[in-house]
């Protein structure tokens, strides 16, 4: 069972548009949620993360909701470029196991010029 | 300016040899993980390491052993591997045990078992 989950498996936007990428858990002890950005052949790459006492942190182009009652959160890329076009992973941690990170199946953007 | 550096990048195996993956990192970090990636499945757990000597298992342990000799490195082996281990493996470290600390990845092996 998948305790994190990202629906949307692909996403194509026009550049200079906002990219919106949805992730959803079930695990109500998760405690900090971090996104992955990941290019071909390459590993995946920090991009942004929030506690789980926060419902928004910004960095740049990058913002990330969270939405605790709904165990959802989502990252907003504002706005999108073609250098944006990756896989993009959800990732979730609990604070007792904070050294272990559950993700989810990525969403892959295209970001067209 | 290293970071994490995974070997061999690719490998091809038949069912039932074995073999190990190595993983360095220069960082200095504590702790250090073994992923798998599937289509669809995104990064799971496969065991991991809080410190030099140390391990643990994952999500996914079943077929793989790991050993922590030295702080820097991270081995991973398949001692009889099965077509089912056929994925890309990835090697993350970090240097705090803080659920935001993020881990810094290597580039990945390809393994192919036929």
């Amino acid at each position: 069972d998948q305790q994190v989950k990202q629906n949307s498996p692909s996403l194509s936007v026009q550049e200079g548009r906002i990219s919106i990428l949805n992730c959803d858990y079930t695990n109500s002890m998760f405690d900090y949620f971090l996104w992955y950005k990941k290019y071909p052949a390459e590993g995946p790459t920090f991009l942004i993360s929030i506690s789980s006492i926060k419902d928004k942190n910004e960095d740049g182009r990058f913002t990330v909701f969270l939405n605790k009652s709904a165990k959802h959160l989502s990252l907003h890329i504002v706005p999108s470029q073609p250098g944006d076009s990756a896989v993009y992973f959800c990732a979730a941690s609990r604070g007792a196991a904070g050294n272990k990170l559950t993700f989810g199946g990525g969403t892959r953007v295209l970001v067209k010029p | 300016n290293a970071g994490v550096t995974q070997t061999p990048k690719f490998r091809v195996l038949k069912t039932g040899q074995s073999m190990t993956l190595l993983c360095a990192q220069d960082m200095n970090h504590e702790y250090m993980y073994w992923y798998r990636q599937d289509p669809g499945m995104g990064l799971r757990l496969i065991h991991y390491s809080v410190g030099e000597g140390t391990t643990a298992k994952g999500e996914v342990p079943d077929g793989y052993n790991v050993s922590r000799l030295k702080k820097q490195n991270f081995l991973l082996g398949l001692e009889s591997a099965a077509p089912s281990q056929t994925s890309v493996y990835f090697c993350a470290s970090s240097y705090l045990r803080q659920g935001n600390q993020p881990q810094h990845f290597g580039d990945g092996t390809r393994l192919s078992i036929l």
